[in-house]
């Protein structure tokens, strides 16, 4: 198993700008969710998802979409990049959110200019 | 609403000392978990450790161990006989098994830890 992979790894936009960030895992994980890491403050949730076509609101959601059509992917969109969006993005992983933890991927540094 | 908090935002030890990381949390549920993860300098992160609410059994992993206490809401985090391989970011953190926070794992602050040799 590859495990949680995440595309890329590294970065940078100009304000204004749309990309996708990548999330995939191979280990049939029900539940997925994305992240953001920045200094001082852990990291916080964005969104999340228990199963394919359902997803939901973390702690940090705005700027940011998401989807998730298939099992193994879930994409983090972001529509309009803004500064305060430089940061780095970790996806994570779990089959079932009581009997496993979650595996995170390896993350992707964006930068905003 | 739920929180975690690492009092500690830095450590800093020698090597073959014992350290001990803090991690208290705050959550209104009854069912919860609760985790360890660290992040060394690569940037991955790696599971620790995992506990329920109804375990408040200690546990040990070889050099390390881990004190549950719901009592003083705490689960705190010991590496003996440090190494200069324990050096990293270790993140503690609560996810609520109901409610609006149904979920959501929502991480301390973190402690970094420097062992020196």
């Amino acid at each position: 198993n590859a495990g949680v992979t995440q595309t890329p790894k590294f970065q940078v936009l100009k304000t204004g700008q749309s990309m996708t960030l990548q999330c995939a895992q191979d280990m049939n994980h029900e539940y997925m969710s994305w992240y953001r890491q920045d200094p001082g403050m852990g990291l916080r949730l964005i969104h999340y998802s228990v199963g394919a076509g359902i997803t939901d609101q973390g702690e940090v959601p705005n700027g940011y979409n998401v989807s998730r059509s298939t099992t193994e992917d879930f994409p983090l969109r972001l529509l309009s990049a803004a500064p305060s969006q430089t940061s780095v993005y970790f996806c994570a992983s779990s089959y079932s959110l009581w009997q496993s933890p979650q595996y995170f991927g390896p993350g992707t540094r964006l930068t905003v200019l | 609403a739920q929180k975690v908090t690492q009092a500690q935002t830095e450590i800093s030890v020698v090597e073959k000392e014992d350290v001990t990381l803090d991690c208290v949390y705050e959550t209104r549920d009854t069912t919860y978990y609760l985790f360890w993860y660290k992040q060394p300098p690569s940037g991955e992160l790696v599971f620790l450790i995992r506990r329920n609410s109804f375990d408040e059994q200690n546990e040990i992993s070889g050099r390390y161990s881990w004190n549950f206490q719901k009592s003083t809401s705490s689960f705190n985090f010991t590496i003996t006989a440090s190494q200069v391989v324990d050096s990293a970011v270790y993140f503690c953190a609560l996810m609520n098994a109901g409610g609006t926070s149904y979920g959501k794992l929502t991480f301390g602050q973190g402690t970094i830890l420097t062992v020196h040799p």
